[in-house]
């Protein structure tokens, strides 16, 4: 069964340090989505991105994060200077475009963590 | 602003007892409802979901009815098992477009033998 991955697992960076975490959706979906879990708090929103444009933001995505789909496989969201709260699960999730408002799915997660 | 309020857990059952989870939200309109699930190590994966009012989503002997009245999705499972232990979290995608989920903070399940 298809699957959404996401790539490192954990990552460990210094304040102040960029970060670029990558996911790889599943192949035909045209949606993709980045979302955040700080350690013991909901599960937040951050972006939405379709035809190589984001068409939702959140009020968390200002100008230190950025998304890209470098290729046709590819889907980063980049952190430009880290800071301490920055430190979440950071989960990548895609949609096929005829079932979009139905299902995403989710890849299993990046944990970074900002030292 | 829309939001999500789940039951606090942990939860611990033994195998076979019934399981409630309770979820309630504010929206306005019709936002579909949904419930997702994680088990240990993996994403978070679509449980079941419901896009009207009194609609009933069910999977895997899970149900969850729509509730407009009391604005509530909650949970059930009437014999649970060892591997339903798993983290379980309500959301809502709201009427109009916005292709977002709104999560609730997600309630652990432990079942034991």
């Amino acid at each position: 069964e298809p699957e959404v991955t996401q790539t490192p697992s954990h990552q460990v960076t210094q304040m102040g340090q960029e970060v670029i975490l990558r996911c790889v959706p599943i192949s035909n979906h045209l949606y993709f989505y980045w979302y955040r879990q700080i350690l013991g708090q909901k599960v937040e929103f951050l972006v939405s991105f379709y035809n190589n444009e984001i068409s939702e933001k959140s009020e968390i995505f200002d100008d230190q994060f950025s998304v890209e789909r470098p290729d046709g496989s590819n889907f980063t969201l980049k952190i430009r200077s880290t800071k301490l709260e920055d430190s979440a699960m950071y989960f990548c999730a895609s949609s096929d475009p005829a079932d979009r408002i139905d299902t995403q799915y989710f890849g299993p997660g990046t944990r970074l963590t900002v030292l | 602003g829309n939001s999500v309020t789940q039951m606090e857990g942990p939860v611990t059952l033994s195998e076979e007892a019934f399981l409630t989870i309770n979820c309630t939200y504010t929206a306005t309109g019709y936002p579909s409802l949904f419930w997702y699930v994680q088990y240990p190590g993996e994403g978070l994966q679509l449980l079941l979901k419901a896009t009207k009012a009194d609609d009933k989503g069910s999977n895997k002997g899970f149900e969850a009815t729509y509730r407009k009245e009391t604005t509530s999705f909650h949970l059930e499972k009437g014999s649970v098992q060892v591997s339903d232990s798993a983290v379980y979290f309500c959301a809502l995608r709201s009427q109009g477009g916005s292709e977002k989920l709104v999560f609730g903070k997600g309630t652990k399940l432990t079942v034991n033998p």
